[in-house]
């Protein structure tokens, strides 16, 4: 079966410094999202891309944060200054169609 | 806007019963979809089950059946036969029927299973 896939599954980071998250989603899929958790809480939406370009973004993806599809296959996050209360599960996701989701197994963001 | 609202926070259930888990929502469309996650401590996302709001008939999948009332804007899932394995955190979702909208999720239940 066809997965999304994540890299690193887990990243320290010092505040200040810059991560990315990578993201591989299936390769028929059209739509790609990042979601995130704070460990504790519920999963919230950050973004939604398509047609190389954002569709949709919540009041957390702020001018910190930035998505590309740098090459047909990849899709990445990136946090440019990480702050402590960026710590948190991303997720990646994607889909074809009006069909469910598929996520990736996530990232485990810690800043330190 | 959407909203999810799971009013448990953690529930027990022995294993070999059957538990339910509830979850309203709220919203104005009248064509969305309605989902169940699993998350264990793996903390990976797995979709339990999937309902589309045009469907009058319940969606079930092997152990897994939903109670769906539209008007009611309810959606619980009922885990029959519980098993060790399906201790984890639930969580209803719904999303709306345009083709890239975003996944609105509630704070979850926690589900013990005890031996």
């Amino acid at each position: 079966e066809p997965e999304v896939t994540q890299t690193p599954s887990h990243q320290v980071t010092q505040m200040g410094q810059e991560v990315i998250l990578r993201c591989v989603p299936i390769s028929n899929h059209l739509y790609f999202y990042w979601y995130r958790q704070i460990l504790g809480q519920k999963v919230e939406f950050l973004v939604s891309f398509y047609n190389n370009e954002i569709s949709e973004k919540s009041e957390i993806f702020d001018d910190q944060f930035s998505v590309e599809r740098p090459d047909g296959s990849n899709f990445t996050l990136k946090i440019r200054s990480t702050k402590l209360e960026d710590s948190a599960m991303y997720f990646c996701a994607s889909k074809a169609g009006p069909e469910s989701y598929t996520f990736g197994s996530g990232t485990r963001l810690t800043v330190v | 806007a959407q909203t999810v609202t799971q009013s448990q926070p953690e529930m027990s259930v022995q294993e070999a019963e059957t538990v339910t888990l509830s979850c309203t929502y709220d919203t104005s469309e009248s064509d969305y979809y309605l989902f169940w996650y699993k998350q264990p401590p793996s903390r990976q996302m797995i979709l339990v089950i999937r309902q589309e709001a045009y469907k009058q008939q319940n969606a079930t999948e092997n152990r897994f059946s939903v109670n769906f009332q539209k008007a009611a804007k309810s959606f619980s899932l009922k885990i029959s036969d519980s098993q060790l394995g399906d201790a984890a955190m639930y969580f209803c979702a719904y999303r709306s029927f345009l083709a890239g909208g975003q996944i609105i999720f509630g704070k979850g239940t926690r589900l013990h299973i005890l031996p």
